[in-house]
């Protein structure tokens, strides 16, 4: 079995202020990671994703996210952040590279303020 | 391109009554599944199909049916609602590893049910 724990439920931030939210997970297999963004009443958008190599990945809208094998983490981060980043933001595994079947965090609201 | 198609957007049940949230995707992926979104709680999954004629059940099946007939269609049946089941849906589907080169599960935009 595996699990998400999102460590916090909300984040305000200010523009322009960097952003880290924050991921653990556990699971007996390895697993693939992901990160999903939900504007209001839309539906769910891949961020960025780490399937293997480098632990550090880029995604999409200038975030970025650490795999760290030894904490079983995977935070997602953005040195910048606008207004247009107020969003709920998911942490996802799945023993499936697709995604096919997913475990989501709890998700965390950012919530953006000029 | 359309994606992951889901009908209704928003639906009001009765308790007691029954339904099917629809499901279509245009990508001729095998992988489908349908989630439940809850306050708090993320996204938990309730069934999934990984073919035509192929399903099984997620972290929270009861009080759903689900079936697939085709590789487009997966369609969600709500046999007698409850107001547990207040929550918004999503269907996603995602292709076979190896076998497309983007890896990652397409959503829909949601089903929005309320269940009085």
């Amino acid at each position: 079995a595996q699990s998400v724990t999102q460590l916090d439920s909300q984040v305000p931030v200010f523009e322009e202020a960097p952003v880290e939210l924050r991921c653990n997970y556990s699971s007996s297999v390895s697993v693939y990671l992901f990160w999903y963004v939900q504007y209001p009443n839309q539906g769910l958008q891949l961020l960025l994703k780490y399937l293997s190599g480098s632990t550090l990945v880029k995604g999409i809208n200038g975030f970025e996210a650490e795999f760290n094998k030894s904490q079983t983490s995977f935070h997602l981060r953005k040195p910048s952040v606008h207004i247009s980043d107020t969003a709920e933001y998911f942490c996802a595994v799945s023993e499936s590279v697709s995604g096919s079947r997913l475990t989501f965090g709890e998700g965390t609201q950012l919530t953006v303020n000029p | 391109n359309a994606g992951v198609t889901q009908t209704p957007k928003f639906q009001v049940l009765k308790t007691g009554q029954s339904m099917t949230l629809q499901c279509a995707q245009d990508m001729n992926h095998e992988y489908m599944s349908w989630y439940r979104q809850d306050p708090g709680m993320g996204l938990r999954l309730i069934h999934y199909s990984v073919g035509a004629g192929i399903t099984d059940q997620g972290e929270v099946p009861n009080g759903y049916n689900v079936s697939r007939s085709t590789t487009e269609d997966f369609p969600l049946r709500l046999l007698s609602a409850a107001p547990s089941q207040t929550s918004v849906y999503f269907c996603a589907s995602s292709s076979i590893p190896g076998q497309g080169y983007n890896t990652e599960a397409f959503f829909g935009q949601g089903t929005r049910l309320t269940v009085v």
